[in-house]
């Protein structure tokens, strides 16, 4: 199975900044990696799928890069909406596998 | 719009069983692989089963292979999760989710149901 680590697994900012958030693979999935948000109580909601191609009704200030086995999720000019969990995912290969997640809080 | 209904959780005891329902809506679901993923208290995200659009298709995570079974009704928009063997370690929220579709030879869910909680416990 491929691992999927995510770091840090939890990040204290403040509104307005700029965050970045990490995810690395145990081997080279190319660009078939997607992001979640995750909010308490609530299901994941896709964010971002083949690496950067942004989904749903998220704004702009999300941003995703990244290929082989190396990915990074930016939050540009954070709002009080976007303090959750974030989680990656490989969809590369079965099973698909997730990183740990990031909890994103409020300084 | 899509919606995806999750039900059938419980509290069980171990070694008994529990099926799971997710009813879908808003999109053409006989087209669609779907699957069942799920979250310990506190955890992350393990997938658990996927099914083709067809039914044809069924793979299961190794932690549930040969206990739960995944199957789908296309003609009521259904899929289950039929959980044999319960153990305490399959205490979690079970998502039902549907793929994408986008073509990879993994999944990538852009559609999730509410989940619903299974606590395995004496």
């Amino acid at each position: 199975d491929i691992q999927m680590t995510q770091s840090p697994s939890s990040l204290s900012a403040s509104v307005g900044d700029t965050v970045t958030i990490t995810c690395r693979a145990s081997q080279d999935i190319r660009y078939h990696l997607g992001w979640y948000q995750q909010k308490p109580g609530k299901a994941p909601e896709r964010l971002i799928y083949g690496a950067s191609s942004l989904q749903g009704a998220f704004p702009s200030r999300f941003s995703g890069s990244g290929s082989g086995t190396e990915f990074t999720l930016t939050i540009s000019s954070l709002q009080p909406e976007d303090f959750a969990t974030y989680f990656c995912q490989q969809h590369f290969s079965y099973p698909p596998t997730f990183g740990q997640g990031t909890k994103l809080e409020i300084k | 719009q899509v919606q995806l209904v999750d039900s059938g959780g419980g509290v069980v005891q171990p070694g008994r069983s529990l099926r799971l329902s997710c009813a879908a809506s808003g999109f053409s679901f006989s087209r669609y692989g779907m699957d069942w993923v799920r979250q310990a208290p506190g955890q992350g995200l393990e997938w658990v089963a996927s099914i083709s659009y067809n039914g044809g298709r069924k793979l299961y995570a190794d932690s549930v292979r040969g206990r739960f079974t995944i199957s789908r009704d296309n003609s009521k928009n259904t899929v289950y999760l039929q959980m044999n063997s319960l153990r305490a370690e399959d205490t979690a929220v079970y998502f039902c989710a549907k793929d994408a579709g986008y073509g990879d030879a993994g999944p990538f869910f852009d559609h999730w149901g509410q989940g619903t909680v299974v606590t395995v416990s004496s």
